[in-house]
């Protein structure tokens, strides 16, 4: 397909488990975003990849948080030791390129996390 | 702290009329002013993006408005269809280490009945 795809499109874990959750952005997408969407809120800022580059991680809210994206494409982030509060939409997002350009971000679908 | 406002927070209107739809930002520095429409159980999906200098921009039935001075953004939809229920999201970019930063509203939730 053309869009960002993310799986699975939904996850249940128990507590304590680790889960993993995967992007495959646009081809030729140079920036991956990774974004936090709680019931009834926006979005929220996770992490910034520009290709295999990790340039911002400051809205990872623990150090059970981790993402990568070894090879400038797909993308997975991963949860350690979840908790309740982890339960959330989580999406992707991929443009050409970020900076000083204006370009718009294209999402996933997400992955619907539920932790019980 | 940088921060996105939406107002109303839901609507509901009747098929057919128009709605418009608020946003207020407190965002330093700011890049652009874009909203997004995103439906029940899926991603967002951009409308328009503003830039400054720019005080309004269209998309079909989709009317977006920025005062930059005010730091206000609305968004009008002209002759609304059952398919624009939807959640709409103000978003602000913000430049910040290189890159266009985004911060999100909560949303107006729209229901068009028929």
């Amino acid at each position: 397909g053309a869009g960002v795809s993310q799986s699975p499109r939904y996850k249940v874990a128990k507590r304590g488990q680790d889960v993993a959750l995967r992007c495959d952005p646009i081809s030729g997408h140079v920036s991956l975003f990774w974004y936090q969407q709680a019931l009834g809120q926006g979005p929220e800022f996770l992490t910034y990849f520009q290709n295999e580059a990790q340039l911002d991680k400051s809205g990872l809210p623990s150090d059970r948080f981790f993402a990568e994206r070894p090879e400038g494409s797909v993308s997975t982030l991963k949860i350690q030791r979840t908790q309740q509060e982890d339960s959330a939409v989580y999406l992707c997002a991929s443009s050409l390129l970020q900076g000083a350009e204006v370009q718009p971000q294209h999402f996933g679908d997400g992955t619907r996390l539920s932790i019980l | 702290k940088n921060q996105v406002e939406q107002s109303p927070q839901s609507l509901i209107i009747l098929e057919g009329k128009n709605c418009t739809l608020q946003c207020n930002y407190t965002v330093s520095p700011f890049s652009n002013l874009r909203w997004y429409k995103q439906d029940t159980g899926r991603g967002p999906v951009s409308l328009t993006i503003m830039t400054f200098s720019e005080n309004t921009k269209s998309n079909g039935r989709y009317t977006a408005t920025l005062d930059a001075d005010t730091k206000q953004s609305s968004l009008h939809i002209t002759a609304s269809q059952l398919s624009d229920s939807a959640s709409y999201i103000c978003v602000v970019s913000s430049v910040s280490g290189g890159y266009n930063k985004l911060i999100f509203g909560a949303g107006t939730r729209l229901a068009v009945h028929p």
